[in-house]
């Protein structure tokens, strides 16, 4: 079993749906961080936290560290919103333990 | 200044090729770090460097060999490598252990 589960795995929406990925993790850890990667590569870091909730324009993250998961939620989701979220966890040391992904398509 | 910026963009090399690989940031992080990524893979760690310092090599074959030569350039050299060494080499940079990180959009690499 993978220490960082992110579901779903893929997941299609139509434009303005609000969107939903979870992040179950079964370490210790010091901090969580929300990725995003457009096809091509490059990746954005969206979020990084380590409690609570926090919230970027249309994006929304939250964690729950008793529970050990964390979700990341789009609002009014929009076509360009269409990209990989990856959801890392950071335990002591210097190492990103990262989820499969979870692919996101929008379609207008 | 806030990017990570890896150089070159891609990269077709054969195998008995010597080349390197560039990042950059000018944002003062203390860590850089080298990733490899497969097609619909995550990244996976190879090496870290800490104040100028290898503190993480996880068991990366000697054909790969990283350079930090100052605090904001960090190199990864490629020698004899691999048809399955071709991938997504992302470099990204962080000031600590609480604070996020910055990537680059990666190098492309194809080993022919």
């Amino acid at each position: 079993k993978n220490e960082v589960e992110q579901s779903p795995q893929n997941l299609t929406a139509q434009e303005g749906e609000f969107i939903t990925i979870n992040c179950s993790y079964s370490v210790g850890i010091s901090a969580l961080h929300w990725l995003q990667q457009h096809p091509g590569g490059g990746i954005v870091s969206l979020f990084m936290l380590s409690s609570g909730k926090k919230k970027h324009g249309r994006l929304i993250a939250t964690i729950n560290i008793q529970e050990k998961h964390s979700s990341l939620h789009i609002t009014a989701s929009h076509p360009r919103d269409s990209a990989v979220y990856i959801c890392a966890v950071r335990r002591t040391n210097e190492k990103l333990t990262f989820g499969t992904g979870t692919r996101l398509t929008i379609i207008p | 200044d806030t990017e990570v910026t890896q150089t070159p963009k891609h990269l077709v090399m054969g195998m008995t090729n010597k080349k390197s690989l560039k990042c950059e940031q000018h944002m003062g992080h203390r860590a850089m770090y080298w990733y490899k990524q497969k097609a619909k893979k995550p990244p996976e760690l190879m090496f870290v460097y800490s104040y100028e310092k290898l503190s993480i090599n996880e068991s990366v074959p000697s054909r790969f060999s990283p350079e930090c030569p100052n605090s904001s350039l960090l190199n990864l050299h490629l020698h004899a490598l691999q048809p399955e060494d071709s991938a997504l080499y992302l470099c990204a940079s962080s000031q600590g252990a609480n604070y996020g990180y910055t990537f680059g959009s990666g190098t492309r690499l194809t080993v022919v």
